[in-house]
């Protein structure tokens, strides 16, 4: 099975502050692998998938890059809507999983 | 539009059984792979399972095989968890997704399923 290991699990930023959030797959993976963001109570949103391409209507703040097995999410420009719990998902083969996730909390 | 709405979740005893659905429409159902994933309360999230449109293959996270079983009616457009004999350790929230293995944007809105004596 493929392991996915996210760090950190907890980041303190600030509005207007870059962050990065990384995954790293215990074996190639390709590209097959999506970023999402949670917020309490709610189903997760889809971000990034295929490593580094953009959700249609996800602010251009978010990214995605990597191949193989490491990845990062970066969000440029904090804005106080992103402060959400974060996951990475490898969908290269199954079982599917998924990173431990991110929890972005404000400084 | 795409719409998936979960039915069926609530509180079952140990070694009891459940049944999960989640209706959808606004796309084409019997062409689109779904999933079940699941989050305990306060943890992170975890697949569970997978039906794909193509033959109807299914797949399982070691931790539900063999107990858990999904399924579709691709006539009325709605899929199926079956949860037999429940552990304390399945409460969860479970989320149903269309085609995660093509970037999971659709996703149900979940459904608690507590197992408690």
């Amino acid at each position: 099975d493929i392991r996915v290991t996210q760090s950190p699990s907890t980041l303190s930023a600030s509005v207007g502050d870059r962050v990065t959030i990384t995954c790293r797959a215990s074996q190639s993976i390709g590209n097959w692998l999506a970023w999402y963001q949670q917020k309490a109570g709610k189903a997760p949103s889809l971000l990034i998938y295929k490593a580094s391409t953009l959700e249609t209507g996800v602010p251009s703040r978010f990214s995605g890059s990597g191949s193989g097995t490491d990845f990062t999410l970066t969000i440029n420009r904090l804005q106080p809507d992103d402060f959400a719990t974060y996951y990475c998902h490898q969908y290269h083969s199954y079982p599917y999983t998924f990173g431990q996730g991110t929890k972005l909390e404000i400084k | 539009e795409v719409q998936l709405l979960q039915s069926g979740g609530g509180l079952v005893q140990p070694g009891g059984s459940l049944r999960l659905s989640c209706a959808a429409s606004g796309f084409t159902f019997r062409s689109s792979d779904m999933s079940w994933v699941r989050q305990a309360p306060g943890k992170g999230l975890e697949w569970v399972s997978d039906i794909t449109f193509r033959g109807g293959s299914t797949y399982y996270a070691d931790s539900v095989k063999g107990r858990f079983t999904v399924s579709r009616d691709s006539s009325k457009n709605i899929l199926f968890l079956q949860m037999n004999s429940l552990r304390a350790e399945d409460t969860a929230v479970y989320y149903c997704a269309k085609d995660l293995s093509g970037g999971g944007r659709d996703w149900g809105q979940g459904t608690l399923v507590t197992v408690s004596s």
